[in-house]
Parts: structure tokens; C-alpha cells; sequence
């Protein structure tokens, strides 16, 4: 079974709002990440945890927070977004960060910032 | 540096039809490559991906790939398309060293399928 899961799947905020967009996966996997998608443009890579740890932040501004309470969920948490921060916010899992490992995607959490 | 070209932005296609999907990689050292659809409002699937081994792949879907290292390409083929394969093809390869966690994805191709 290779899923992950997201909530909420649609989001809107105002931008004086806080809200957390959640991640979870059963797969076991170590390694769990949160990417970024405008509308047809690939996914841009935002943070990386590795074994709970970040390990990758792709100088992504401070209104946005991840937290990965434990190796199983994942959260992005939002505050005083942009409206063009709007988009599909993509999280995804593998079992490490090791070479070749596969990464799974979510379904996504599209997010509308007005 | 790791890059992925994807050649064709959008692609349309009679259904019954055969398909080829083009990308090209840049990368120093084996690649780890991978292809993946996004269907529209949906997240992305893994279709395929290769690490080692043999060149052509199977994959989800009817879909296979052949890995060509002299041509740095890794295209994406399906003997007959169905209308459900209309969706966004992103091709991607997996970082190493350095950038060990990320995938760089090509620019993605838009598929239609005429019924």
C-alpha cells in the first residue's frame, strides 16, 4: 500500500490567518517531504525531514513552518501567506533519502490565499 | 548539476494511438529516473522508474520506458493510448551526493487523446 494521505484537501485563508495543512503515511517510510506545484509548472521541492530531522529547507520564507510531529505525519504550518502562495501543496514520503529511493506522492492540498 | 528536459509541452494523440514521451537528462553519474502522471486536480503517480539493470522498464498502465545512456534519454511508450491517459507527464531524476532527497523534474507534457 502506497499511500499518503492529506487534509485538508482544499483551503482557503485569509492572509492574517493560521492554519496547518497534515501528512500522514503508514508506510513506514523515513523520509517525508513537502513539494510545491503551480498551475502547469512541476513541483518545487520545499523542506525534506529525514528520520524527524529537517534536513533540507529550500530557503522557503518563515510564513511557511514544517513540523513532523513523529515518523508517520507531517505538517506544514501557514501564516500570513501571500495570495501567491496559492497552490497545490504536494507532500510525499520514501523510505530514505538515500539514492534511488521512490517517492510517493499525495493527493495534494490545493490552498486559495485571499 | 542534475537537469531534465522534456522537449514536448503538449502532445495530442488519437485514441488507439501509439505514444512516446521524450525527456532527457544532464547528470554526471548514473541517473535515477523516474516518470509520473498527474491527472488534473490529482496529486502525482509513479508510472515507472529506473535504477539499474536492464534498459526497458515496465510500468504501471500499459506503460514502459527505455533507459539510453549514449543519448542521455529516458523516453516514456505505450503501444495504445486509452482516453484516461489524458494527463500531465512529468519525467524526473533522483539527486545524489549533495542533493541526495530531491527530485528534479523535467517541465512536464501535457497529453490529449482525441476519441
Amino acid at each position: 500500500d502506497t499511500e499518503v494521505t492529506q487534509t485538508p484537501k482544499h483551503l482557503v485563508m485569509g492572509m492574517t490567518n493560521k492554519k496547518s495543512l497534515k501528512c500522514e503515511q503508514h508506510m513506514g517510510h523515513r523520509a517525508m517531504y513537502w513539494y510545491k506545484q503551480k498551475a502547469k509548472k512541476p513541483p518545487e521541492l520545499m523542506f525534506v525531514y529525514s528520520y524527524e530531522k529537517l534536513s533540507i529547507n529550500e530557503s522557503v520564507p518563515s510564513r511557511f513552518s514544517p513540523e513532523c510531529p513523529n515518523s508517520s505525519l507531517l505538517n506544514l504550518h501557514l501564516h500570513a501567506l501571500q495570495p501567491e502562495d496559492s497552490a497545490l501543496y504536494l507532500c510525499a514520503s520514501s523510505q530514505g533519502t538515500v539514492s534511488g529511493n521512490t517517492i510517493y506522492f499525495g493527493e495534494g492540498s490545493w490552498l486559495t490565499v485571499v | 548539476a542534475q537537469s531534465v528536459t522534456q522537449p514536448d509541452i503538449h502532445i495530442t494523440v488519437s485514441e488507439g494511438a501509439s505514444l512516446e514521451l521524450r525527456c532527457n537528462y544532464s547528470y554526471g553519474a548514473t541517473p535515477y529516473l523516474f516518470w509520473y502522471v498527474q491527472s488534473p486536480g490529482q496529486g502525482l503517480q509513479l508510472l515507472l522508474k529506473y535504477f539499474s539493470g536492464d534498459t526497458l522498464v515496465q510500468g504501471i498502465k500499459g506503460f514502459e520506458a527505455e533507459f539510453k545512456r549514449s543519448q542521455s534519454s529516458f523516453n516514456l511508450r505505450k503501444p495504445s493510448v486509452h482516453w484516461s491517459d489524458a494527463a500531465e507527464y512529468f519525467c524526473a531524476v533522483g539527486g545524489r551526493g549533495s542533493t541526495l532527497g530531491r527530485l528534479y523534474f523535467g517541465r512536464g507534457t501535457q497529453l490529449t487523446v482525441w476519441p
